[in-house]
Parts: C-alpha cells; sequence; structure tokens
C-alpha cells in the first residue's frame, strides 16, 4: 500500500527502552529519517540512515534498517519523561518529498 | 537566522474568508516544503519550491490552495474561501540541498482553525 505505517501508541516505564517501528513502502530510499514532535511544536530531525546501513547509533539512539522487509526501528535507550513525544518515520518519494509515517506517541510513566 | 519562521501561530477565520499563512526560510536554504497536519497526525505534502520556482506541487488542492516564494519576502501559503476541512496545522520546511541528507528543518506551524 501507500501508507507508512507506524503502531499508534507506545507506554513504557522510565529507564528502560523503547523500540518505535515503522513499516515504509518505497524500496529505491536514500534516506530514512526518524523526527520527533514534542507537543505544539514542529518537527525535530532526530536521525536518518542511509540505505545501504543496517544499523546506526547515535548516543541513546540506535536505528534498525531491515530492507528486505521495508522495516525501520528506533530504539531509545535509558528512556526519560523528556522522550515523551510523537516519533514520525519518513521516507523520500518523487521529488525529493518527505512522507510522513502515521506517528507513534511514545508515553514514559516515571 | 537559523530557524524557520512561520506567521501567524493561530489564525481563526470563518468559513468562506481567505487565510494567508508566511514562512520565512533560513537563509542560505533553496528549498521550501509546505505540509499540511491534520487530525490523527497525517502529514500531507502540499508544495515544495527551489528558490522562486515551484519545485512540485502534486500535493496542492487543484482549487483555493496557492503558494508563492517570491525573493526577499517570505514565502506564503494563501486559502482563498476556507472551508471546515482546512483546519490544520501548516508546517513550512527548509532545507539547503536538494538531496535531504540531514532532513529539513521545521518551523513551529501555524494553527488554522475554520469555523
Amino acid at each position: 500500500g501507500e501508507d507508512v505505517e507506524q503502531s499508534l501508541f507506545l507506554s513504557v516505564r522510565e529507564g528502560d527502552s523503547s523500540v518505535i517501528n515503522c513499516t515504509y513502502t518505497d524500496s529505491s530510499s536514500t534516506y530514512l529519517y526518524w523526527y520527533k514532535q514534542e507537543p505544539g511544536a514542529g518537527l525535530q530531525l532526530l536521525t536518518y540512515i542511509f540505505s545501504n546501513m543496517d544499523m546506526k547509533q547515535d548516543q541513546r539512539l540506535t536505528v534498525l534498517l531491515n530492507k528486505k522487509d521495508k522495516h525501520l526501528s528506533l530504539r531509545i535507550a535509558d528512556t526519560q519523561t523528556g522522550d515523551s513525544a510523537i516519533y514520525f518515520c519518513a521516507e523520500i518519494r518523487g521529488a525529493n518529498n518527505l512522507f510522513f509515517g502515521t506517528g507513534t506517541r511514545l508515553t514514559v510513566i516515571p | 537566522g537559523e530557524e524557520v519562521a512561520q506567521t501567524p501561530k493561530h489564525l481563526v477565520r470563518g468559513e468562506g474568508q481567505k487565510a494567508k499563512l508566511y514562512c520565512a526560510p533560513i537563509k542560505g536554504h533553496s528549498y521550501v516544503f509546505w505540509y499540511q497536519q491534520v487530525l490523527k497526525n497525517e502529514f500531507k505534502f502540499l508544495i515544495s519550491f527551489q528558490n522562486e520556482n515551484v519545485f512540485d506541487e502534486t500535493g496542492m488542492p487543484k482549487e483555493r490552495f496557492s503558494a508563492k516564494c517570491l525573493p526577499n519576502s517570505p514565502c506564503s501559503l494563501e486559502i482563498q474561501a476556507t472551508k471546515l476541512e482546512d483546519s490544520a496545522v501548516y508546517f513550512c520546511a527548509s532545507s539547503h540541498d536538494r538531496e535531504p541528507n540531514y532532513g529539513y528543518t521545521f518551523g513551529s506551524g501555524t494553527r488554522l482553525t475554520v469555523v
């Protein structure tokens, strides 16, 4: 289908790891992205991964890419209350336009 | 500046009125994108510009919506004769390069409410 799919909600306890999953559609996407949106704010780029990579680590964030299954995941280690937000994966389509997933609302329980 | 500035933050219009939203991209960024975020967080691509030229307008509704990026002026998105379903948050983003290796920088959005 045309949708970039994500689970709508995820709740974790503070200090645990969070894993947010995404299934994308365009196998020719060169870059895949994770954005964070806090309430009332715009989108903040968290990290990106090039399509020839399987994994990318950036401090508490780990991105895993399975090109065969078109599956992308974002792991947040030692999740903090400040990580509560909506997380969007995104792929490039058409004339280099970002196409966003449905968003996952992460709630961190103190 | 180093942020994408969108004005106004909030806009309320009666059905049938015109709405005009503004976006000042980061200086030196040649690409500007407009997105519409509706209920359930869905982001819909509307239009992109390379400098003052339309780059991709495949997401723009054929009627009522128009956009411009003129030299030395903020970019604008205009909705003629607003409808209730136009209520959304409209985000602008800018990018230095066509290849968004580092992603786009987004503004904080303009919340349009049509009553």
